[in-house]
């Protein structure tokens, strides 16, 4: 199994602005996942950051609203730039075990005001 | 277009009787299969997996039965406690990797009456 340490646990935060959400892991990873589950709706992966390379994001995504940092196997960062009223979700981190289950954080509750 | 669809948003049960989860998807490359739980204010975690060579996988209280040519799968909690109280997330994937990101459905919120 694979802990993982993701803050702020929530925030609110003013329209036009950056939230930089951090993901820690206790062990090596080599793929990292972002999720948004946005109100009654599925967890929908946002990219996938491996370290060493350029993020891969989805369809619906981009990077210059969701620029991600992966400086090395046991850390992440999502930025959620220029915020709006739509971005109020929850943020998830996500890695892989090899073992086909994966483990995530305790989420980022983000409310834009 | 959902690829993983969990069409119950809620289901209720009494303590010790059966809560059976149904979850259905569309794309016939998954080859892998999860559940999930979460809790208010926690990220999802792992409960039971199947993969796409068995048809049934069971563990302690939570059986996960795979039905490959309908497309289906269903979770089962025998008995169920009012700790079970969660929303479950039924997920696939192509592959049994790890690396690969997840397809997750909208999640079934389970109430368990005590």
């Amino acid at each position: 199994s694979a802990v993982i340490s993701q803050k702020p646990s929530r925030d609110i935060c003013q329209r036009g602005t950056s939230l930089t959400i951090q993901c820690q892991v206790d062990s090596q990873v080599t793929m990292m996942f972002w999720y948004r589950q946005q109100p009654g709706q599925s967890l929908t992966l946002i990219a996938t950051a491996n370290q060493g390379s350029e993020a891969t994001y989805e369809s619906g995504f981009v990077i210059d609203k969701f620029p991600i940092s992966r400086p090395n196997l046991t850390f992440s960062t999502l930025t959620v730039s220029n915020m709006s009223p739509e971005d109020s979700s929850i943020y998830l981190c996500s890695v892989g075990t090899g073992f086909g289950e994966a483990f995530f954080g305790q989420g980022t509750r983000l409310t834009v005001v | 277009d959902q690829q993983v669809k969990q069409n119950s948003p809620s289901l209720s049960v009494q303590e010790g009787r059966i809560s059976i989860l149904n979850c259905d998807y569309t794309n016939s490359m998954f080859d892998y299969f999860l559940w999930y739980k979460k809790y208010p204010a926690e990220g999802p975690t792992f409960l039971i997996s199947i993969s796409s060579i068995k048809d049934k996988n069971e563990d302690g209280r939570f059986t996960v039965f795979l039905n490959k040519s309908a497309k289906h799968l269903s979770l089962h909690i025998v008995p169920s406690q009012p700790g079970d109280s969660a929303v479950y997330f039924c997920a696939a994937s192509p592959w049994n990797s790890g690396n690969t990101p997840l397809v997750f459905g909208k999640g079934t919120r389970l109430s368990v009456i005590a």
